[in-house]
């Protein structure tokens, strides 16, 4: 069963707006949260992560936001803009070698 | 520089036919992944290899799947007796062994079973 559940689906912001995009876990042995950008036809890109020891984390536009408590993190777009209309990856790892469990994903349309 | 690349980029093949996916990694990169992209889906991990240990395979959804890594670079995933529900995106990753979890992905190969 997918381990890691995001939300919503596809979600459709004007430019300007910040889409919010929802992850949670069950998995307390998960330390590393990353977010991936997935643009069409190209492999995910790592976008931001964070650890459990902080609550929120931002770099440029993108913020997570973490809840350690409640089991979830999220990912806003503030001041969003066509580009990054994209498909977003939450995902999660319990150990040092990498191994990531994903999202099923939300796809992103910023409209000009 | 150089990233992970992947070939062939799209793939069409019978059903029953066997197929080989190929990964070259990021140069320096011991670590590598194969993930899966059902449509719709998440990344759904398959196999995992680091420098000359044993590789990971707890992914791999059944024994018709298998990967190798040649001297510690280029990958080859082989899918035996290919079905339908095989079809999907195979994505590569790889990342320095001290930074595992700082994946670079390829573009990904498309193989769709008819």
């Amino acid at each position: 069963q997918q381990q890691v559940k995001q939300s919503p689906q596809s979600l459709i912001v004007q430019k300007g707006g910040i889409p919010i995009i929802n992850c949670a876990y069950e998995n307390t042995a998960f330390d590393y949260f990353p977010w991936y950008q997935q643009f069409p036809g190209k492999g995910p890109a790592l976008l931001i992560a964070i650890r459990p020891d902080v609550s929120e984390k931002k770099e440029g536009r993108f913020t997570i936001s973490f809840n350690k408590s409640a089991k979830q993190f999220s990912l806003h777009i503030m001041d969003s803009q066509p580009g990054d209309s994209a498909t977003y990856f939450c995902a999660a790892s319990d150990n040092s070698w990498g191994k990531l469990q994903f999202g099923a994903g939300t796809q992103v349309v910023v409209t000009p | 520089g150089a990233g992970v690349s992947q070939s062939p980029s799209n793939k069409v093949t019978e059903k029953g036919k066997d197929v080989e996916l190929r990964c070259d990694p990021i140069s320096g990169h011991t670590a590598l992944y194969w993930y899966r992209q059902s449509l719709g889906q998440g990344l759904e991990f398959l196999i995992y290899f680091q420098g000359n240990s044993a590789p990971d395979k707890s992914g791999l959804p059944s024994d018709r799947f298998s990967a190798e890594r040649t001297g510690g670079s280029v990958s080859t995933l082989t899918i035996q007796r290919t079905q339908q529900e095989d079809s999907a995106v195979y994505l590569c990753a790889s990342s320095l062994e001290n930074s595992a979890r700082t994946q670079y992905f390829g573009p990904g190969t498309r193989l769709l079973v008819l």
